[in-house]
């Protein structure tokens, strides 16, 4: 699994777009990148994945430029309820091998004020 | 929308006993898993599973480990004579069967935290 780096923490207050950008600079051909969501005392949530260009769901868009070395997870106007943990993870998630097993870091600990 | 549910959501238990953790996947989901979290790190794999077998499982994954499937929706994870360092969130994944050219996300469910006391 290609190593990840992410920001330990950011700040931001209500209503602003935040953007938590991952470095993966080994990923793979056949990697994906995914970003989960994490608030306290409950189970990692998925918010996105993507492979190449721009992802957009109605949570979150995802850029990944075209050397994939890195991805930005952008979140539009956030609010207090988005006071998480997020975790970006790169992976060969096709490969039946692996058992798919994700690999957390650290995550980027967000953190919205009013 | 179909959830992953872990029973119980706290677990007490003294050290040297057995305990089960309980997990009902998403019903057509085919790949299920165990993470842990122990309190103020990373979320940590434990072990997966796959037709009825163990696919995959890690350094933490020892002989006092073992999982089950012992009907079509329950999966368990037991921990055979615990240790005060088992104490953390225990979570359960559950993935859909791999489809051409897809990559399905896990989905989690919130935990069970076990306090080995």
């Amino acid at each position: 699994l290609a190593k990840t780096t992410q920001p330990i923490s950011m700040d931001s207050y209500e209503g602003q777009e935040v953007n938590i950008t991952c470095s993966h600079n080994n990923i793979a051909t056949n990697d994906y990148i995914t970003w989960y969501q994490q608030f306290p005392s409950q189970g990692p949530r998925f918010i996105i994945q993507g492979y190449k260009t721009k992802v957009t769901n109605e949570v979150a868009s995802l850029f990944i430029p075209a050397d994939r070395k890195s991805s930005t997870l952008s979140l539009p106007r956030v609010s207090l309820s988005d006071t998480a943990v997020y975790y970006c993870l790169v992976g060969d998630l096709s490969n039946s091998n692996s058992g798919y097993a994700l690999n957390f870091g650290k995550g980027t600990s967000l953190l919205v004020t009013p | 929308e179909p959830e992953v549910t872990q029973t119980p959501s706290h677990q007490v238990t003294q050290m040297g006993q057995e305990v089960i953790l309980r997990c009902v996947p998403i019903s057509n989901h085919l790949y299920f898993y165990w993470y842990r979290q122990i309190l103020g790190q990373k979320v940590e794999f434990l072990v997966s599973f796959y037709n009825n077998e163990i696919s995959e499982k890690s350094e933490i994954f020892d002989d006092q480990f073992s999982v089950e499937r012992p009907d079509g929706s329950n999966f368990t994870l037991k921990i055979r004579s615990t240790k005060l360092e088992d104490s953390a969130m225990y979570f359960c994944a559950s993935r859909k069967d791999r489809e051409l050219y897809s990559n399905q996300p896990q989905h989690f469910g919130d935990g069970t935290r076990l306090s080995i006391l």
